[in-house]
């Protein structure tokens, strides 16, 4: 069965650092990852979306890789900025007919000014 | 952009009774989803529907769920006699293909009181 951990669970740093957030998937068997970015009580917000045959993705400040036989991916976020304080979660989609999304808890973003 | 509408945004409901959430997925979508996130929890699959059918559900998703697309553009989730444990965030998501990015709406909060 699948698990997705995302480590830390939070993260407090100073804006203008540069940081990583961590996902870790127990089955290499996926079809691709997506990371996305959830304000508190709010909606789900794509933010890369990584096939199983790609190494990373990029979109402006973000860059997302893939290692898919050590079952891990990371988000690097360049340049923190207090408005990309939210929670970044990161969830698998599994290879074959199985459509459905398999999440992490997701990492608790704080970047203080 | 195109995007994911739900309504409402927030229902807070007595136990025992149904409840109807909405959702307009992006209008060339074919694939339609629903989950729900337990207040710190993790995200869970609900249930997916394509071609006017379900194609996967997780076990969450018993007789006291159904799932509809009455016209070309509104897909409703439906959850029978209401307990105070289907408290959650709903989320509704599609995609124009399975293995395309998964676009999702704001969520439903859903108070069962």
């Amino acid at each position: 069965k699948q698990e997705v951990t995302q480590i830390p669970a939070a993260l407090s740093v100073p804006e203008g650092e540069n940081l990583v957030l961590n996902c870790s998937f127990t089955d290499s068997a996926i079809y691709n990852l997506q990371w996305f970015r959830q304000d508190p009580g709010k909606g789900l917000t794509s933010l890369l979306l990584i096939q199983s045959s790609q190494r990373e993705q990029t979109s402006g400040r973000l860059n997302a890789s893939l290692d898919k036989s050590s079952g891990r991916s990371t988000l690097y976020i360049a340049a923190s900025q207090p408005g990309d304080s939210a929670t970044y979660l990161c969830a698998v989609r599994m290879a074959g007919n199985n459509r459905k999304l398999i999440w992490g808890l997701g990492t608790s973003l704080a970047v203080n000014p | 952009e195109p995007e994911v509408t739900q309504t409402p945004s927030h229902q807070v409901t007595q136990m025992g009774q149904e409840v109807i959430l909405r959702c307009v997925p992006i209008s060339n979508h074919l694939y339609f989803y629903w989950y729900r996130q337990i207040l710190g929890q993790k995200v869970e699959f609900l249930v997916s529907f394509y071609n006017n059918e379900i194609s996967e559900k997780s076990e969450i998703f018993d007789d006291q769920f159904s799932v509809e697309r009455p016209d070309g553009s509104n897909f409703t989730l439906k959850i029978r006699s209401t307990k105070l444990e289907d408290s959650a965030m709903y989320f509704c998501a599609s995609r124009l293909h399975p293995n395309t990015e998964a676009f999702f709406g704001q969520g439903t909060r859903l108070t069962v009181v």
